[in-house]
């Protein structure tokens, strides 16, 4: 079967970095994305990794590794804006989204 | 502004009476789909349609229809809810339909449905 594994809660410090991971395992690959949601409102799309490395986009990195099936996302210079669930999802072979069910991240002033 | 719009936000309703809830998007987007979000269990996509008049299941599709006559539009339609069907529910855009262009989405702002 498809499974995508993350950590159900994380908490870190204002100002600090934390890394959200993402393991996957997936009939074929095409893509994994990095969506974030708020509580209560809709997700929204942060990155696209489809080669293996780093995407940096400001505060925010994604890494990807085909090889090992892992991804990770990094937020860097924690806001308290950053509060929200992080949502990893990755494309099959059919080009249809599995999606994880999400990192909800808690950031403490 | 570029948006994907539900209707309505919040219902509550008892088992057995049919429902619609609307979506429509401004953005000319070819593939539309429906998921729901349940606690834990992260987003599972109902249908999913790639164009005007072509819909298909997603991984969830029981005991819910869907219908894309015009490009914008892609209601859900519940016929007989159920308990089982209170969720959150979100309807979701994306311009292309392969690749990075269908899987980078534009989602709603959602619809929480209780069916008593």
């Amino acid at each position: 079967g498809q499974n995508i594994d993350q950590p159900t809660e994380m908490t870190a410090t204002e100002g600090a970095i934390v890394q959200i991971n993402c393991t996957y395992q997936t009939s074929g690959f095409n893509g994994l994305f990095w969506y974030q949601q708020h509580a209560g409102e809709a997700p929204t799309f942060l990155s696209y990794n489809v080669l293996d490395g780093l995407e940096e986009k400001g505060r925010f990195s994604s890494f990807l590794s085909r090889s090992k099936g892992y991804s990770y996302l990094l937020l860097k210079e924690l806001q308290m804006k950053d509060s929200a669930s992080y949502l990893c999802a990755v494309e099959d072979s059919n080009y249809q989204l599995i999606w994880g069910a999400g990192t909800k991240l808690i950031i403490k002033p | 502004e570029a948006q994907v719009t539900q209707n309505p936000r919040y219902l509550i309703t008892v088992t057995g009476k049919k429902l619609t809830v609307t979506c429509s998007q401004n953005m000319n987007h070819e593939y539309m789909s429906w998921y729901r979000q349940d606690p834990g269990l992260g987003l599972r996509q109902i249908y999913y349609s790639m164009n005007v008049e072509v819909t298909d299941k997603g991984d969830v599709p029981e005991g819910y229809k869907v219908s894309r006559k015009e490009k914008r539009n892609f209601p859900l339609i519940l016929e007989s809810p159920s308990p089982n069907q209170t969720s959150l529910y979100f309807c979701a855009s994306s311009p292309g339909t392969s690749g990075r262009a269908r899987s980078e989405q534009f989602f709603g702002p959602g619809t929480r449905l209780t069916v008593l």
